[in-house]
């Protein structure tokens, strides 16, 4: 059974740092794409960034360039994200998902991990 | 950016009705576009991929529709269980775009 489990939010104050990982179990994580997606509270769906099955390939959406930091392990099937220079804008719900094989398609996602941004 | 609309932004009907929710992309996206339903405190569900092939799992009344810029999403028979947020998702281009969501509920 595929497996994605992410960890390390919590609240932080305005400027600071925050590390998410994605534990990733039930299927052969160095062969995916992942990416992390967040969802303000109340709010819809908003794709973070994405790294490809080796590390070789990183995008980011334009709200966070320059801030977080993607990356991965694959030997222990962990997805992380580095978030610096936080703000109250980003205070959401950071979900991990997974790319399916075929295309750029989210097939699976994990339950998430809250991330408060306030003084 | 790909800006995504859909409509209604919610809706209420009864169990067994056939509900219907669009989905316009701000360009031609092919058929790169993909359906995602929401339960309240829950994580995304793919649905509906590449605008019309059902995931494996996922029952056979929802549908999808559509190339181009417009898109439709199909409950054939609404079942209490589907009580959720739909999302359309566009992956032509960077960044990926989501629709803004369609409450569904029950009458």
């Amino acid at each position: 059974e595929v497996q994605l489990v992410e960890s390390g939010g919590g609240l932080v104050q305005p400027g600071g740092s925050l590390r998410l990982s994605c534990a990733a179990s039930g299927f052969t994580f160095s062969s995916y794409e992942m990416n992390w997606v967040r969802q303000a509270p109340g709010k819809g769906l908003e794709w973070v960034s994405y790294i490809s099955s080796s590390g070789s390939t990183i995008y980011y959406a334009d709200s966070v360039k320059g801030r977080f930091t993607i990356s991965r392990d694959n030997a222990k099937n962990s997805l992380y994200l580095q978030m610096n220079s936080l703000r109250a804008e980003d205070t959401a719900v950071y979900y991990c998902a997974r790319d399916n094989l075929v295309g750029a398609t989210l097939d699976y996602w994990g339950q998430g991990t809250l991330v408060t941004v306030s003084s | 950016d790909i800006q995504m609309t859909q409509s209604p932004s919610s809706l209420s009907a009864s169990v067994g009705d056939r509900v219907t929710i669009t989905c316009q992309a701000s360009q031609d996206i092919s058929n790169y576009l993909n359906w995602y339903q929401q339960k309240p405190g829950k994580a995304p569900k793919l649905l509906i991929y590449d605008a019309s092939n059902l995931e494996t799992g996922v029952p056979s009344r929802f549908s999808g529709s559509g190339s181009g810029t417009d898109f439709t999403f199909t409950i054939s028979s609404l079942q209490p269980e589907d009580i959720a947020t739909y999302y359309c998702q566009q992956y032509d281009n960077l960044p990926r775009t989501f629709g803004p969501g369609t409450k569904v509920d029950i009458k």
